[in-house]
């Protein structure tokens, strides 16, 4: 079975950093490109950021390009995102999510549970 | 504001019909594939629908997808009450500064 459990949210100040993880099982886990998602309170769905199977390349979206980093280790079947410069418009639950590929952008088929990242002081 | 344009609800009674739009451009929809998302509050989103119409397996029938032109459709038939929930379309968007979009959200209540 297909599994995809983030971790490492929680609240954190304005201009601070985060880590998020995303523990993957069930597949091949360097074949395929992986996705953050988030959804602030209340509102639909927004693409963060994707990485290619190898690693080799990152793709972002401009309001958060900068100042988050997605990376992978698939020695560790492990995805994450490294937030910093923390503003309050990125307070959201964050969704790891599988592509059905290697090539980003074709959707997502698989999606974690979700770990919500607070930023207020 | 999104990209992709869909209605805010869509409302119909047991057993009927409900059909979602999904309007986009040439720039998205027009030239891609559009993936459907189920979500129902509190919980991460769920593929619903993928390359236009295709269904990802344990989706019922009931579930279908189209798409003309720039725009989509995502039609729910036998409508149960189990089936109120967000539904989001996504697709792919010729733009680097957003590779990947999605619709507003459309929410889902059986009368």
């Amino acid at each position: 079975e297909v599994q995809l459990l983030e971790s490492g949210g929680g609240l954190i100040q304005p201009g601070g950093s985060l880590r998020l993880s995303c523990e993957v099982s069930g597949f091949t886990f360097s074949s395929y490109a992986m996705s953050w998602v988030r959804q602030a309170p209340g509102k639909g769905l927004e693409w963060v950021s994707s990485i290619i199977g190898s690693g080799t390349s990152t793709y972002y979206a401009d309001s958060v390009k900068g100042r988050f980093t997605i990376s992978r280790d698939n020695s560790r079947n492990t995805l994450s995102l490294h937030m910093s410069s923390l503003r309050a418009e990125d307070t959201a639950v964050y969704y790891c999510a599988k592509d059905p590929s290697d090539y980003p952008f074709d959707g997502f088929d698989v999606w974690g549970q979700g770990t919500m990242v607070t930023v207020s002081s | 504001q999104s990209v992709l344009t869909q209605p805010p609800s869509v409302s119909a009674a047991p057993g009927q019909k409900v059909t979602i739009s999904c309007s986009g451009s040439s720039s998205n929809i027009g030239n891609n594939y559009v993936a459907w998302y189920q979500q129902f509050p509190g919980t991460a989103p769920k593929l619903l629908i993928y390359d236009n119409n295709k269904r990802p397996s344990g989706i019922p029938d009931r579930f279908s997808g189209s798409k003309s032109g720039t725009s989509a459709s995502l039609g729910i038939t036998g409508l149960q009450t189990g089936d109120e929930a967000d539904y989001y379309c996504g697709t792919w968007h010729s733009s680097l500064s957003a590779p990947y979009v999605f619709g507003s959200g459309t929410r889902v209540t059986v009368l």
